[in-house]
């Protein structure tokens, strides 16, 4: 079956620095990919829509330029926290749609800390 | 605004009770809806997924109802066991696979 892989399942790091989380599909190509956010005892929040070889498309309310999104392959995504703050700590989540699918796959998730 | 919600956001039954949770949306111009299973700290277990065109999937002790019309879900659980225990999350799916989730329903299952 289609697996995501995301990397890393846990970081913690310092404000004001900066962390990447990466999205693989590791058995199929996914043209897009999406990444959630979680915040304690509440649900998936959308943040952004990745796109293979275009700009991201975010979530009214996100910021941009606080979450790069980059999807330079067919199998990866990548999202950048930049210059992280104690209120980025959060579980994120992608996910990865299958070419002509309706169905999505889920990674494990990225529970990032900062300090 | 996409709006899902979920009732109740908690429950505890006894093992071997049947069981529904039930999953409301406000925009009925859906694809499909899935329903999915998380346990603490631990990304989704895909547990179902009803297209717009169908009235129910199954999958073992696990059904799932969508009434697109009146912007409902239901997951019915048969015969629970304490390793059901977790959250469970509705997701409505639009067009582009933009998928917007409701709050969960957080299930504990007494042995």
């Amino acid at each position: 079956g289609a697996v995501v892989s995301q990397h890393p399942s846990r970081v913690i790091c310092k404000s004001g620095t900066s962390v990447k989380i990466e999205c693989r599909s590791l058995d199929f190509q996914a043209t897009t990919m999406f990444w959630y956010r979680q915040f304690p005892k509440k649900s998936l929040m959308l943040m952004a829509t990745s796109n293979e070889g275009s700009k991201a498309t975010y979530e009214q309310g996100v910021e941009k330029d606080k979450f790069l999104i980059n999807h330079a392959s067919l199998t990866l995504s990548t999202l950048t926290v930049t210059s992280a703050h104690p209120e980025d700590s959060s579980f994120y989540i992608c996910s990865a749609a299958h070419s002509g699918a309706n169905v999505l796959t889920f990674g494990a998730g990225s529970r990032l800390t900062v300090l | 605004k996409q709006e899902v919600t979920q009732i109740p956001a908690a429950l505890s039954v006894p093992e071997g009770e049947n069981l529904v949770l039930n999953c409301s949306f406000t925009d009925s111009a859906i694809y499909n809806l899935q329903w999915f299973r998380q346990d603490p700290g631990k990304g989704l277990t895909s547990l179902l997924l009803i297209q717009s065109s169908q009235r129910e999937q199954t999958s073992g002790r696990l059904n799932a109802s969508l009434d697109k019309s009146s912007g409902r879900s239901t997951l019915y659980i048969a015969a629970s066991q304490p390793g059901d225990s977790a959250t469970y999350l509705c997701a409505v799916g639009y067009n582009f696979n933009k998928f917007y989730f409701g709050s969960g329903t957080k299930l504990n299952v007494k042995p």
